[in-house]
């Protein structure tokens, strides 16, 4: 069965280190997003990817950059982790070329910046 | 700003009783997607409903959606302990070139009492 998964699930870093989340989806979607959840503000988009080499800046994407050399992948870099970082990240897919189609999540990397 | 606002923030049923969670919305949509989320899993989606239509159903849940009010009903009939979860509404709003992106609310978290 087609799936979508992120390594690692937890995650405890220090302030100022270089942080990767994957993220790898076996649906051949175009579209690749991801997001943070935080308490009080629910979910928030970070960037997002509609296709290979195509990258875009979500609602709260300093800080943060991914990039897109595949169907499956879609890697978020946390360039210097700060304290304020510390959320549960989720990526998602979708299908189609448009963004507004339903989307499949991932169970989520929790990340803890001390 | 938030694009969908769920009310309430938080319900609690007995196991039988329907369940009805709101969603607001600020600007025209292409779609309305309603998703679930139970505790620390990634969310799923539940339902997507058109601008142009008005009622959906899938099972036992039923959504509605008027767009001159800008506003989106979910309901959960006969309801169960396993509907215990928290349920997110999302907005499709146009992002430029034909693009969209999804704009999710803060959640009303349901409690169904055995």
């Amino acid at each position: 069965d087609a799936e979508i998964t992120q390594s690692p699930r937890h995650k405890i870093t220090e302030t100022g280190r270089q942080v990767t989340l994957a993220c790898h989806q076996t649906w051949n979607h175009n579209n690749m997003f991801w997001y943070r959840q935080d308490l009080g503000h629910g979910l928030r988009l970070i960037h997002y990817s509609y296709g290979v080499q195509d990258t875009n800046k979500g609602e709260v994407s300093d800080g943060y950059s991914v990039s897109r050399s595949n169907t499956e992948d879609l890697p978020l870099t946390l360039e210097s982790a700060a304290s304020s970082q510390t959320s549960v990240y989720f990526c998602a897919s979708s299908a189609g070329t448009s963004g507004r189609n339903e989307q499949f999540f991932g169970p989520g990397t929790r990340l803890t910046v001390l | 700003s938030q694009q969908g606002e769920e009310d309430p923030q938080a319900l609690s049923i007995q196991e039988g009783e329907n369940a009805t969670m709101n969603c607001s919305y600020k600007t025209s949509i292409n779609n309305l997607q309603w998703y679930r989320q139970n505790s620390g899993r990634g969310l799923v989606h539940l339902i997507l409903i058109r601008s142009n239509e008005r009622e959906k159903h899938s099972g036992r849940l039923r959504v509605t959606l008027d767009t001159s009010k800008k506003s989106s009903s979910l309901l959960i009939t006969a309801s169960r302990a396993a509907d215990t979860a928290s349920y997110f509404c999302a907005t499709a709003l146009p992002s430029g070139a034909g693009s969209y992106q999804l704009t999710f609310g803060k959640g009303t978290k349901l409690s169904v009492i055995p």
